[in-house]
């Protein structure tokens, strides 16, 4: 299993700043996940992280809007830049400890919910 | 497209009664199938995982089933517990996952 912690848990911004969320695995993984999750909706993939290179981006989501980082095995941040009341959402990062092909699930940090006003 | 559909409708149940849930999927040919849980201002959280391969699967209350032919996997909870409650998610797998959006289940003591 893998604990994920994610900062801050909920905030509150202002049209056309920018937030940073931090994701923290307990364990050392392959690859970290960013979903966007908005009310009612499913989770919808935004990106995945792997360690030592560039973020691999979902159509429909950029890098300019979304830059992640992924400095060691254990850390992610994504950032939402340049925010709009449409990224209001919760955003949720997640890991599969066991590498796809085998037991594949998921762990999913608390999620970070973001209102833009 | 993928896409996967659970039934958007809550889903209330009385204590004791099994509680059935469904997800249908098109265009997609998944390895496996997964089930999780969310509650309220929390991640999901994993439940059961079923491949193609596999017709069953259990876990304590919990029984998955997957079609291939239609497409479809029933989750159940038998002897369920207000403590269910919970929003519950399908995922497909495969070369990426692929979530539904969950059907929230309520189960009335």
């Amino acid at each position: 299993s893998a604990v994920i912690s994610q900062k801050p848990s909920r905030d509150i911004c202002q049209r056309g700043t920018s937030l940073t969320i931090q994701c923290q695995v307990d364990s050392q993984v392959t690859m970290m996940f960013w979903y966007r999750q908005q009310p009612g909706q499913s989770l919808t993939l935004i990106a995945t992280a792997n360690q030592g290179s560039e973020a691999t981006y979902e159509s429909g989501f950029v890098i300019d809007k979304f830059p992640i980082s992924r400095p060691n095995l254990t850390f992610s941040t994504l950032t939402v830049s340049n925010m709009s009341p449409e990224d209001s959402s919760i955003y949720l990062c997640s890991v599969e400890p066991h590498g796809s092909g085998r037991d594949s699930e998921q762990f999913f940090g608390p999620g970070t919910r973001l209102t833009v006003l | 497209s993928q896409k996967i559909e659970q039934n958007s409708e809550a889903l209330n149940i009385q204590e004791g009664k099994t509680a059935t849930l469904t997800c249908n999927y098109t265009n997609y040919s998944p390895a496996y199938l997964q089930w999780y849980r969310q509650d309220p201002g929390r991640g999901p959280v994993f439940l059961l995982l079923i491949r193609e391969n596999e017709k069953e699967k259990r876990k304590e209350r919990l029984k998955v089933t997957f079609d291939t032919t239609l497409k479809q996997s029933l989750f159940h909870i038998t002897a369920s517990q207000p403590a269910d409650s919970a929003t519950y998610l399908c995922a497909l797998g495969g070369f990426k996952t692929i979530f539904g959006a969950g059907t929230r289940l309520f189960v009335k003591a």
